[in-house]
C-alpha cells in the first residue's frame, strides 16, 4: 500500500516552454503533498507544501510563479514549471503524507532537462 | 538554523558483513525521525522510522537505533546484501522534513 506515481518519468522540452509534472496517491489519501528538487548527488530540497483545497505553502527562495502547484484533490497534485530554462532542468519529486504520522510516500521522480 | 545531517558520505562494506549508517541531529525537539533508501534514478523509500520515546525499533533486517542524549542517529544493516546499495538519508518530523546529504553504501561482491 501507500504507492505515489508521477507522469512523466522523463521530460524533454525547449527553453520558454511550461511543463506539467503529476503527483498521483494511488492507494490513500495524501492530504498533504510535498515537492522536492534533487540536483546530482545531493539532498533533496523542499520546495512547497501543499494541503488539498489550498494554495501551496513556498520554501524560501522558491518562485510561486514559476513553480505553480495545485493540489486540487486528495489524490493528485501537479508541479508546473513556467517557462522553463536550463537551469531548471532538475530531478522533480513529489511525495504524499500516508495514513501513518509523519511517514511520507515518495513518486519515482520526473526528469525534467530543459534544452 | 536547525538541520539534520549524516557523519560520512560514503561507506563501502562487504556482502554479508553488517553495515552502520549514522545521522546527527540537532533539533532537540524532534519526536520523529524516518530513514529512507534511494537508489539511483528513483524516489526515496521508506525504511523505518522510530519516534523519540523509543530508543530502538528493528525490522526486517534493519535496526534504527536512538540516542537523544547526544542526538544521534544509526541505521544498521545485518548481512548487508547488493541490493542495499544506495543512498541512505535520514529525515526528521513530517510537516517540516528536512535531508540531510545522505550516504552512499556501497556493497562489495
Amino acid at each position: 500500500g501507500a504507492v505515489v506515481s508521477q507522469h512523466p518519468s522523463r521530460v524533454i522540452c525547449k527553453s520558454g516552454t511550461s511543463v506539467k509534472i503529476e503527483c498521483r496517491s494511488l492507494d490513500f489519501q495524501a492530504t498533504t503533498m510535498f515537492w522536492y528538487r534533487q540536483f546530482p548527488k545531493k539532498s533533496l530540497m523542499l520546495m512547497a507544501t501543499s494541503n488539498e483545497g489550498s494554495k501551496a505553502t513556498y520554501e524560501q527562495g522558491v518562485e510561486k510563479d514559476k513553480f505553480l502547484i495545485n493540489h486540487a484533490s486528495l489524490t493528485l497534485s501537479t508541479l508546473t514549471v513556467t517557462s522553463a530554462h536550463p537551469e531548471d532542468s532538475s530531478f522533480y519529486i513529489c511525495s504524499g503524507a500516508g495514513p501513518h504520522f509523519g511517514t511520507q510516500y515518495f513518486g519515482p521522480g520526473t526528469r525534467l532537462l530543459v534544452l | 538554523g536547525e538541520s539534520v545531517g549524516l557523519h560520512l558520505p560514503t561507506l563501502s562494506v562487504q556482502e554479508g558483513d553488517n553495515s552502520i549508517i549514522n545521522c546527527a541531529y540537532s533539533n532537540s525537539a524532534s519526536d520523529y525521525f524516518i530513514w529512507y533508501k534511494q537508489e539511483s534514478g528513483k524516489g526515496p523509500q521508506f525504511i523505518i522510522d522510530i519516534r523519540s520515546n523509543m530508543d530502538k525499533r528493528q525490522g526486517q533486517r534493519v535496526t534504527v537505533l536512538l540516542n537523544k542524549t547526544v542526538k544521534h542517529l544509526s541505521l544498521q544493516i545485518a548481512a548487508t546484501q547488493p541490493g542495499d546499495s544506495a543512498v541512505y538519508f535520514c529525515a526528521e518530523n513530517w510537516n517540516d522534513m528536512r535531508f540531510g546529504a545522505g550516504t552512499r553504501l556501497t556493497v562489495k561482491p
